[in-house]
């Protein structure tokens, strides 16, 4: 299986501000994915990243809220930009391997 | 995109066999079936998929109908361990993108 981690593993936030989540990933993998948990919530896909292609959002999520990179094919970062209260979640980062996903840990998004 | 619809929650008794059943009537013929479960907020985990066959491994086994419309995902000996948010999924036709039903909540006691 793929081995992912994510930078930071959670963070505290003012409004206003943005954060950048990294993924990296052990091998290289041509699909990345962002989703997004919001408290007590299932998962929500923001988008997929593929390497050398803008990414793809999904409906009611936009690039200037949420810009994604693919530099290379071990590496993605997610911005939550201009956060409030309600970015507050779990955001998690996934890659395609051999016909299963597999996730990263996550990182805990708290914005006051 | 087929949907998947799940028990919101259940109940088993830890070395007993936990059964749990998804409904995925609109599911394509070419469209796979995943088991991911979630601990505590943690990165789902991969449990198990299958297309049309049953599928085992060590983990689970996963009992597809012959018209595909349902499935049960089967934890042989549930361990206090096992108790997770299981999540049903109908991989999107031709892509890798994996939509995110509800799950069930499964809870072990002892």
């Amino acid at each position: 299986s793929a081995v992912i981690s994510q930078k930071p593993s959670r963070d505290i936030c003012q409004r206003g501000t943005s954060l950048t989540i990294q993924c990296q990933v052990d091998s290289q993998v041509t699909m990345m994915f962002w989703y997004r948990q919001q408290p007590g919530q299932s998962l929500t896909l923001i988008a997929t990243a593929n390497q050398g292609s803008e990414a793809t959002y999904e409906s009611g999520f936009v690039i200037d809220k949420f810009p994604i990179s693919r530099p290379n094919l071990t590496f993605s970062t997610l911005t939550v930009s201009n956060m409030s209260p309600e970015d507050s979640s779990i955001y998690l980062c996934s890659v395609s391997w051999t016909e299963t996903q597999y996730f990263g840990p996550g990182t805990r998004l708290l914005v006051l | 995109d087929a949907k998947t619809t799940q028990p919101p929650s259940m109940d088993c008794a830890e070395g007993r066999a936990a059964n749990l059943p998804c409904n995925h009537s609109t599911i394509s013929g070419n469209e796979y079936v995943y088991w991911y479960r979630q601990i505590h907020s943690q990165g789902p985990q991969y449990i198990i998929h299958g297309l049309k066959n049953n599928e085992t491994n060590e983990m689970a086994s996963l009992i597809i109908t012959e018209d595909r419309k349902s499935s049960t995902l089967i934890l042989p000996h549930a361990t206090l361990r096992d108790t997770a948010v299981y999540y049903c999924i109908v991989r999107v036709y031709n892509t890798d993108k994996l939509i995110f039903g509800t799950g069930t909540r499964l809870q072990v006691f002892p």
